[in-house]
């Protein structure tokens, strides 16, 4: 069964520097997306970011960008210029690329609680 | 678009009383899933539906939790009897397809005393 595992429960950054959050995976499968999400305090969640396990090229989106390292299973998200609203629960997680079958569900790690300090 | 919608945003009820939790996806999407957020076990799936026919409902805790989607635009979860340890926020997220991101609702934060 895959697993994902966020091994820093509380992280906490000055605003406009930078913070890498942590995630390892595992998983025996040689295709998969990767994702990390936002949940702020209004518990919505919203998608930061997503990965494809065949891109070798690391997704990067404005601020966000992620340290994909496929043979380790780790994927890890690096925030530039930390901003106030960047102040939530991330979490990591993983699905399967299947092309039929019963899975497709996300498996999600424990979160991380990022503070932004003005 | 509306984007994922739920109902209600927020319950709160007594042990042995009926829940439903209600969810219309973004039409079109094709995935419905039902998830359950605990601080002591993270986010979990619950059920979820292709096509609104119920694929893997291994999720489930026990018979007291009953999942269905009458139709494309629809969902509901129910809890009969509640407990205290049902308590939880409960997400209905949906996708367009096997290629795509999830896009989740707001959640139903329950609270059954």
């Amino acid at each position: 069964a895959q697993t994902v595992t966020q091994s820093q429960p509380e992280m906490s950054v000055q605003e406009a520097e930078t913070v890498t959050l942590s995630c390892t995976y595992d998983t025996s499968e040689s295709d998969y997306y990767l994702f990390w999400y936002k949940q702020p305090p209004s518990r919505q969640m919203i998608l930061v970011i997503r990965q494809e396990a065949y891109k070798q090229q690391n997704a990067t989106e404005n601020r966000f960008s992620v340290n994909f390292q496929k043979a380790a299973k780790s994927f890890s998200l690096k925030i530039s210029d930390s901003q106030l609203g960047d102040a939530a629960m991330y979490f990591c997680a993983y699905r399967r690329m299947n092309y039929g079958g019963s899975q497709g569900n996300l498996i999600f790690g424990k979160g991380t609680k990022l503070s932004v300090k003005p | 678009d509306a984007g994922v919608i739920q109902s209600p945003r927020h319950e709160v009820t007594e042990m042995g009383q009926e829940v439903t939790l209600r969810c219309k996806p973004i039409s079109g999407h094709d995935y419905l899933f039902w998830y359950r957020q605990t601080m002591m076990r993270g986010l979990e799936l619950l059920i979820y539906f292709n096509n609104n026919v119920p694929i893997d409902d291994s999720g489930m805790p026990e018979d007291r939790f009953s999942a269905k989607m009458p139709n494309a635009s629809f969902s509901t979860l129910k809890i009969q009897p509640s407990e205290p340890r049902d308590s939880a926020v409960y997400f209905c997220a949906s996708r367009p397809g096997l290629l795509y991101e999830q896009y989740f609702g707001p959640g139903t934060r329950l609270t059954v005393t």
